[in-house]
């Protein structure tokens, strides 16, 4: 199994700061068609996740363009420019690229 | 409005048995990836299996902790996608959410979850 891991675990941060996570897959994401099925997802309290970014960089409709995604092979990153209240939460990054799919082990994002 | 409830859940002692329900609108269920996805009590996501689309195949796929306990199974007269859980054990208490693929290697659309308990 692909194992996924997210740095950092926790991440205080100021309103209107950038914050970052990482997450580096045991092996390769890239695809036998030479996609990289690398996606991110944010899950408020209570609430479903709720997929913000898929194949590395693509961000789904409605998702702000504070956030980005980029990286490549087994190292990938989320970042967020100015971070607002709404994006406090846990963030997982998660691989399609082989199943089983799998998750990080998520990064709870909370304001200073 | 695309989207996916999820019913069945509740309370069951170890051993037992229960099937959860994803009713899908605004799509047709059969043509896209459809997975099962868990959330222990204060824990992270966890895959659970998947169906793969009438065209790749409709193929399902488990982890490891649900092979051979757990089927996914389909229904297209009700668009509705099914998770039958035997054998249960108190690891597999969760909240179970059913979530569709829309964009290529992404679950962009989710349930609000269904929860199971496997208590004595």
């Amino acid at each position: 199994d692909i194992v996924m891991t997210q740095t950092p675990l926790s991440s205080p941060v100021t309103l209107g700061q950038p914050a970052s996570i990482s997450c580096r897959s045991s092996q390769s994401l890239v695809n036998s068609d030479g996609n990289t099925y690398l996606s991110w997802l944010h899950q408020r309290p209570g609430q479903p996740p709720r997929l913000l970014i898929y194949q590395i960089s693509n961000r789904c409709s409605g998702v702000p363009d504070r956030f980005s995604g980029s990286g490549a092979g087994t190292d990938f990153t989320l970042k967020i420019s100015r971070v607002e209240a709404e994006d406090v939460g846990v963030y997982y990054c998660m691989q399609v690229t082989q199943h089983p799919y799998t998750f990080g082990q998520g990064t709870k994002l909370e304001i200073k | 409005e695309v989207q996916l409830v999820e019913s069945g859940g509740g309370l069951v002692k170890p051993g037992g048995s229960l099937r959860l329900s994803c009713v899908a609108s605004g799509f047709t269920f059969s043509n896209v990836y459809m997975s099962w996805v868990r959330q222990a009590p204060g824990k992270g996501l966890e895959w659970v299996g998947r169906l793969t689309s009438r065209v790749a195949g409709g193929r399902t796929d488990y982890s490891s902790p649900v092979k051979g306990r757990f089927t996914i199974s389909g229904d297209d007269s009700k668009n509705t996608l099914y998770l039958q859980m035997n054998s249960l054990r108190t690891e597999d208490t969760a909240v179970y959410y059913c979530t569709s693929s829309h964009v290529a290697g992404g679950f962009d659309i989710w349930g609000q979850g269904t929860m199971v308990t496997v208590s004595s």
